[in-house]
């Protein structure tokens, strides 16, 4: 376990429509990334934010967006669906304010699918 | 693209032997790590290699890196069904604030 929890655990959307996906990290982790993981493929990084604001984000589009609160939660919200979209998100939360510097700890994860 | 990248994709071999993964990628980096998922679930921690360590133990795995040639390889010993999944490798990359993840090499253990 790493005390990193997400919900929902499945979701079903349909294409066009939006989703918010929740995490909630380990207590004094105050980074938390998003990952985005295609069956068969390895996690794809999106954002990642510090103390609540985004210091790091990868080669996705301004309709998948975040959200970091003081409480370690966090929330990733992408707009206007896409089937592409279909595919396990996964939130970890590290110590530090880098996380290409410590290792992160993984959620289970949430399953989308578009249809 | 792929900064990582796994060999082989995919490894059976019979419980008690020993697997051996491998791992290449093309910038500087920070550090490397290795994480298993099991079925799909969320990823695992195993090891962290730094990029001024060369190797690096834990319980029955074993972690080398040569920067020279920007590869590591991730050696389980006396596997055990237990070790059947999906092991990836993920660089820390200089100047960047992220991990970049390969596609993973798939192990199964037969009984």
């Amino acid at each position: 376990e790493t005390g990193v929890t997400q919900s929902p655990t499945h979701l079903i959307k349909t294409r066009g429509q939006q989703v918010t996906l929740r995490c909630s990290s380990q207590s004094g982790h105050n980074t938390v990334s998003w990952y985005q993981q295609a069956l068969g493929q390895g996690p794809q990084f999106i954002f990642q934010y510090y103390r609540e604001e985004e210091n790091g984000r990868g080669n996705f589009p301004p309709r998948f967006s975040g959200l970091q609160f003081p409480n370690y939660s966090s929330e990733l919200n992408v707009n206007a669906l896409e089937l592409d979209d279909s595919a396990l998100y996964l939130c970890a939360s590290s110590l530090g304010d880098r996380a290409s510097f410590e290792t992160q700890y993984f959620g289970p994860g949430t399953r989308l699918l578009v249809l | 693209s792929q900064q990582g990248e796994e060999d082989p994709q995919a490894l059976s071999i019979q419980e008690g032997e020993n697997a051996t993964m491998n791992c290449s990628y093309k910038t500087s980096i920070n550090n490397l790590q290795w994480y298993r998922q099991n079925s799909g679930r969320g990823l695992v921690h195993l090891i962290l290699i730094r990029s001024n360590e060369r190797e690096k133990h834990s319980g029955r795995l074993r972690v080398t890196l040569d920067t020279s040639k920007k590869s590591s390889s991730l050696l389980i010993t006396a596997s055990r069904a237990a070790d059947t999944a999906s092991y990836f490798c993920a660089t820390g990359i200089q100047g960047a604030q992220k991990l970049v993840f390969g596609q993973g090499t798939r192990l199964t253990i037969n009984p």
